[in-house]
């Protein structure tokens, strides 16, 4: 049962403009939204995350607004430049107990691959 | 430089051949984790560790074994019985503190795994 969901699949957008990327989840428990950018043949790397008592948080050129009655989130990139074309994965994390301590695994949305046209 | 190093980048596995695929953290980072990456399929978290000596199964644990004897390695085995084992492998590591306090997951740059 997939958690997240996210889209579209891919996504073309020229050069200057707005990419907009959605996420929609179910699981109440989920407490930490990250985003990740994903160069081909690389890890993921964190580009910026948010909180469910935040509604919106912005980091240079990259967004995320997150509507908790909602369920859903979504990265909005400004000023799109061909250097931002990769993949990219919403993600939502839930914190759990475990015997000693507290572990936390993260669901990832199934991906978006951007590609800027210059 | 701190951060996360898994080897090798790329293997080759010949059919019934089991391989070991390394990680190893130098952020002292309680948890650990694995997922593989299949394109189309986002990431599948195969197995996670948040202490030495321990580790839980995944979604996707049939097929694979771990082990966590030091804190900052977490090697992952692919034995013959994964019957489709070509992928993308990732390691990650996290502090393990609470959400609250912002922490999340960190990657390293992957190692692929290819049946010949």
């Amino acid at each position: 049962q997939q958690q997240v969901k996210q889209s579209p699949q891919s996504l073309i957008v020229q050069k200057g403009g707005i990419s907009i990327i959605n996420c929609a989840y179910e699981n109440t428990a989920f407490d930490y939204f990250p985003w990740y950018q994903q160069f081909p043949g690389k890890g993921p790397a964190l580009l910026i995350a948010i909180r469910p008592d935040v509604s919106e948080k912005k980091e240079g050129r990259f967004t995320i607004s997150f509507n908790k009655s909602a369920k859903q989130f979504s990265l909005h990139i400004m000023d799109s430049q061909p250097g931002d074309s990769a993949t990219y994965f919403c993600a939502a994390i839930a914190g759990r107990r475990l015997h000693s301590g507290s572990a936390r695994q993260l669901t990832f949305g199934s991906g978006t691959q951007l590609t800027v046209l210059p | 430089d701190g951060g996360i190093t898994q080897s090798p980048k790329y293997l080759f596995r010949k059919e019934g051949q089991n391989v070991t695929l390394s990680c190893e953290q130098n952020l002292n980072h309680d948890a650990m984790y694995w997922y593989r990456q299949d394109p189309g399929q986002g990431l599948r978290l195969i197995y996670y560790s948040q202490i030495v000596n321990d580790f839980q199964k995944g979604d996707i644990a049939e097929g694979y074994s771990v082990s966590r004897e030091k804190k900052e390695s977490f090697p992952l085995t692919v034995t013959s019985a994964q019957k489709n084992p070509t992928a993308f492998y990732l390691c990650a590591s996290s502090p393990g503190h609470p959400v609250n306090s912002g922490n999340t997951i960190y990657f390293g740059e992957g190692s692929w795994l290819t049946v010949v």
